[in-house]
């Protein structure tokens, strides 16, 4: 599976709780996405990263949130003290070259997160 | 603020008929329109896109129209098929792409036999 893979695909923390989400970009992929739907909601922009930076995280709550995508493995998106408004489906999306960019963002299945 | 809008959660089309999917933005500076199409417990997946110095494109059943004066676009799918049952997004994209895509709340479009 040559795909944007995301792992957990579901994971349940109880308040207070760390939360780790993973993403493998697709094959030859270098930019990675996180996006963030709640309940009732569209995708929401979180963070934007190349290998080892983080270009834009202007959608990233200012606390408890953070993401990495270092130069060896997955992307990772990592919520610290969980609470219950955290509870969503987590997206991560790949693209090849912000050159190209039209847009065209590949997309993994997402991360169910749930807040008890 | 939302700068793309989709007004209608759910659209409900009979089988073979032409379903019209609409969403509306308020920031002129996008340049890049793009559909997305999403399953239940699925990641959305790539539809169909047009760039803001065209005014209508066609890929097969899919064909999206923009209204650059009206910042309106709408995506038309003829003819209807039960696959097509999902949920829409409309997304945006301004020059550079380096603060992704801005996506609409959706549009449930549900497939009637």
């Amino acid at each position: 599976n040559a795909g944007v893979m995301q792992n957990p695909r579901h994971l349940v923390r109880r308040r207070g709780q760390e939360a780790r989400l993973r993403c493998s970009p697709m094959k030859g992929h270098s930019h990675v996405y996180w996006y963030r739907q709640l309940p009732e909601e569209g995708l929401k922009f979180m963070v934007y990263l190349q290998k080892e930076n983080i270009i834009d995280e202007s959608g990233m709550p200012k606390e408890r949130f953070s993401a990495e995508f270092p130069k060896e493995g997955p992307s990772i998106l990592r919520i610290q003290q969980v609470v219950r408004g955290d509870s969503a489906a987590y997206f991560c999306a790949s693209s090849p070259l912000l050159g190209s960019n039209t847009g065209e963002l590949f997309f993994g299945e997402g991360s169910r997160l749930t807040v008890l | 603020d939302q700068q793309v809008k989709q007004n209608s959660p759910s659209l409900s089309v009979q089988e073979g008929r032409i379903s019209i999917l609409n969403c509306d933005y308020t920031n002129s500076m996008f340049d890049y329109f793009l559909w997305y199409k999403k399953y239940p417990a699925e990641g959305p997946t790539f539809l169909i896109s047009i760039s803001s110095i065209k005014d209508k494109n066609e890929d097969g059943r899919f064909t999206v129209f923009l209204n650059k004066s009206a910042k309106h676009l709408s995506l038309h799918i003829v003819p209807s098929q039960p696959g097509d049952s999902a949920v829409y997004f409309c997304a945006a994209l301004t020059g550079g792409g380096a603060d992704g895509l801005t996506f609409g709340k959706g549009t449930h479009l549900i497939i009637q036999p």
